[in-house]
């Protein structure tokens, strides 16, 4: 158990609708990382927060949005859900957000796109 | 920029054999390397890291990895492989930006 826990764990909803999926980081940790894993795709980078800030974008869409709150959790909205959507949602989290620091990740929220 | 190739995108192996799981980098400056495991339905988990300190790192279950910089590489061995090391193993650098850039994977099998 790597002490990153994500809900839901699977998730299953209709195109065009919109879902949230939640992380809480490790306990001390202040860096959030949210990562997108399809089979066509591999595992893609999409945000980074540390401590409540957005610290690095990667391929995030524009329907897509994230925050971390002040508790630290952090929220993964993706809106008017589209097939392609269909992937396994991963949440990292890490100390700080310097070079040398290891990111431990959650088990996953599957989502599927009917 | 920073990136990592897996030149492998699958090595079968028996049991009981040596494991080597290829990776090469690419990056600007001093890289932090990671490898992660993932088994089936499962979240990623930390085998090991390169930060600098030593080029040959050690981590769990007896993999190590060693840093080549003449080369560019970051390879994962392990001496004898166990039936439960099969899963995917991700090759991974730290971006320029801190985000963590991960390779394609490498998918392990290990045949009795």
């Amino acid at each position: 158990d790597s002490g990153v826990t994500q809900t839901p764990k699977h998730l299953i909803t209709a195109t065009g609708q919109r879902v949230t999926l939640r992380c809480s980081p490790r306990s001390g940790d202040l860096s959030v990382y949210w990562y997108q894993q399809s089979l066509d795709q591999g595992l893609q980078f999409l945000i980074q927060y540390y401590n409540g800030e957005e610290r690095a974008k990667g391929n995030i869409l524009e329907r897509f949005s994230a925050q971390q709150f002040p508790d630290l959790h952090s929220e993964l909205n993706l809106s008017s859900l589209e097939l392609g959507d269909s992937a396994l949602y991963f949440c990292a989290s890490s100390v700080g957000d310097g070079p040398n620091t290891e990111a431990f990740f959650g088990q996953g929220t599957r989502l599927t796109v009917v | 920029a920073q990136s990592v190739t897996q030149l492998d995108s699958h090595v079968s192996v028996s049991e009981g054999t040596p494991v080597l799981l290829r990776c090469n980098y690419s990056s600007s400056y001093s890289p932090s390397l990671f490898w992660y495991v993932q088994h089936p339905n499962k979240g990623l988990q930390l085998l090991l890291k390169y930060t600098s300190a030593a080029t040959l790192v050690k981590g769990i279950n007896g993999f190590e990895a060693e840093f080549k910089k003449s080369e560019t590489s970051f390879h994962l061995t392990k001496p004898s492989a166990h039936m439960s090391d099969a899963a995917e193993y991700f090759c991974v650098v730290r971006g320029v930006y801190n985000d963590m850039r991960f390779g394609a994977g490498t998918r392990l099998t290990v045949k009795p």
